[in-house]
């Protein structure tokens, strides 16, 4: 079964702190997808980024930065000098790779970043 | 690209009301639909997927007499909560993703539902 844990619930920061969002999965699938969301106070969900299983190579966009480990089963997030305006929920999800139909999202229970000024 | 809309937001209804909820893909076909619920600071939790024209496909748990899919175009489907009850009270988000190319899937901004 596939399973995404975020262990921290909640974490505070000051603006232009750099933070760190932990996710840890399980999967017993050889090729997967990793994603990371972000759902601000309004609630939607906004897609910040898809990683495939075949693709270590960390990734920097912007002020985000991903570090994907398939040795430790981790893909981490980090915000470098945080701003207020990325104060949110942040949800790391796993799904099987599949070209057509389902694509099921397992989602982790979420990271509340709170950042103040 | 990849907007998905979400109607209404918000929905406020007397217990025993039926309640529907529709999700548009606005500029691209969506082979698949997913509809999800969250509860206050909890994680989303997949209710059931529906591919255009076929039955949707629920979860473990979740009563599909009691919330009813139907996905009758590439860019509708809809969840109808029927005879509602304040449990059924909470955040209902779908999402859809295209049958073209290898793409993810992208939400709309959620529905909050509240029955009195």
């Amino acid at each position: 079964a596939q399973k995404v844990t975020q262990a921290q619930t909640e974490i505070s920061v000051v603006e232009k702190e750099d933070v760190t969002l932990d996710c840890v999965y399980e999967t017993r699938d050889t090729t997967y997808y990793l994603f990371w969301y972000k759902q601000p106070p309004s609630g939607e969900l906004v897609f910040l980024i898809r990683r495939n299983s075949f693709d270590e190579q960390n990734e920097i966009s912007g002020r985000y930065s991903w570090n994907f480990q398939k040795s430790t089963s981790s893909f981490n997030f980090t915000i470098t000098a945080s701003q207020v305006v990325d104060s949110a929920v942040y949800f790391c999800a796993l799904s099987e790779a599949r070209n057509t139909g389902f694509q099921k999202l397992v989602f982790g229970t979420g990271t509340r970043l709170l950042v103040s000024p | 690209g990849a907007v998905v809309s979400q109607h209404p937001s918000r929905v406020i209804c007397k217990s025993g009301t039926s309640v529907k909820i529709e999700c548009r893909s606005l500029d691209f076909q969506a082979t698949t639909m997913f509809w999800y619920r969250q509860f206050p600071k909890q994680s989303l939790m997949l209710m059931a997927t529906s591919n255009e024209g076929s039955k949707a496909t629920y979860e473990q748990g979740v009563e599909k007499d009691k919330f009813l899919i139907n996905h009758a175009s590439l860019t509708l489907s809809t969840l109808t909560v029927t005879s509602a009850h304040p449990e059924d009270s909470s955040f209902y988000i779908c999402s859809a993703r295209s049958g073209v190319g290898n793409q993810p899937q992208h939400f709309g901004d959620g529905t909050r539902l509240s029955i009195l």
